[in-house]
């Protein structure tokens, strides 16, 4: 079975700091594919970043890049220079390749402060 | 674009009533899941479909059923309501296959309360 783990429930950073949110997965599939989602106060999820298990780079999109330890079988977010709109609750999420099945681990809750 | 919409967004139910969930997507996707989100424990997977007439459970299906007559539809039912179905829910959908990465599209969330 399939398995995230956040270790975080909560994480305070400096305005203009990097970040990094741990994650780690357990799954026996050779094709996985690895997610991060945000969740603002006002409850929508946002999608942020995709990793693909067979992608050789480390996804980047923006601010955000994935960390993605294939042997350690890790996908931590760093969020560099931190802004106050960045505080909210982040989810990783994996599900088999091509995005079936998708599950979250149970979120690390972000706090910028000024 | 609409998007995933899901409707209602707030419900007050008391405990043996039943509801339904509703759960649209006019974006084609194939793929839609329903998940319940509470505290501390993250989105749980309730149950997914594949493609219409397809459906199978996910992580967290008792006491919901699921079917998937159109593409764009996705309802879930709660045939008699417990108070530990007290939850946000939320509708996703997506569409997967090669060379997609399957992220997930989501609803804004409906709001349950069971008394």
């Amino acid at each position: 079975a399939q398995k995230i783990t956040q270790t975080q429930p909560g994480m305070f950073v400096q305005e203009k700091e990097a970040v990094t949110l741990d994650c780690t997965y357990d799954t026996s599939d050779p094709s996985y594919g690895l997610f991060w989602y945000k969740q603002p106060s006002s409850g929508e999820m946002i999608f942020l970043i995709y990793q693909g298990s067979y992608d050789q780079q480390n996804a980047t999109e923006g601010r955000y890049s994935l960390n993605f330890q294939k042997a350690r079988k890790s996908a931590n977010l760093v969020i560099s220079a931190s802004q106050l709109g960045d505080s909210a609750m982040y989810f990783c999420a994996m599900s088999h390749l091509g995005g079936f099945k998708t599950i979250f681990g149970a979120g690390t809750r972000l706090f910028v402060k000024a | 674009n609409a998007g995933v919409t899901q409707t209602p967004k707030f419900q007050v139910l008391k405990t043996g009533q039943s509801m339904t969930l509703q759960c649209a997507q006019d974006m084609n996707h194939e793929y839609m899941s329903w998940y319940r989100q509470d505290p501390g424990m993250g989105l749980r997977l309730i149950h997914y479909s594949v493609g219409a007439g397809i459906t199978d459970q996910g992580e967290v299906p008792n006491g919901y059923n699921v079917s998937r007559s159109t593409t764009e539809d996705f309802p879930l039912r709660l045939l008699s309501a417990a108070p530990s179905q007290t939850s946000v829910y939320f509708c996703a959908s997506s569409s997967p296959g090669q060379g997609a990465t399957g992220e997930l599209f989501f609803g804004e969330g409906s709001r349950l309360t069971v008394l």
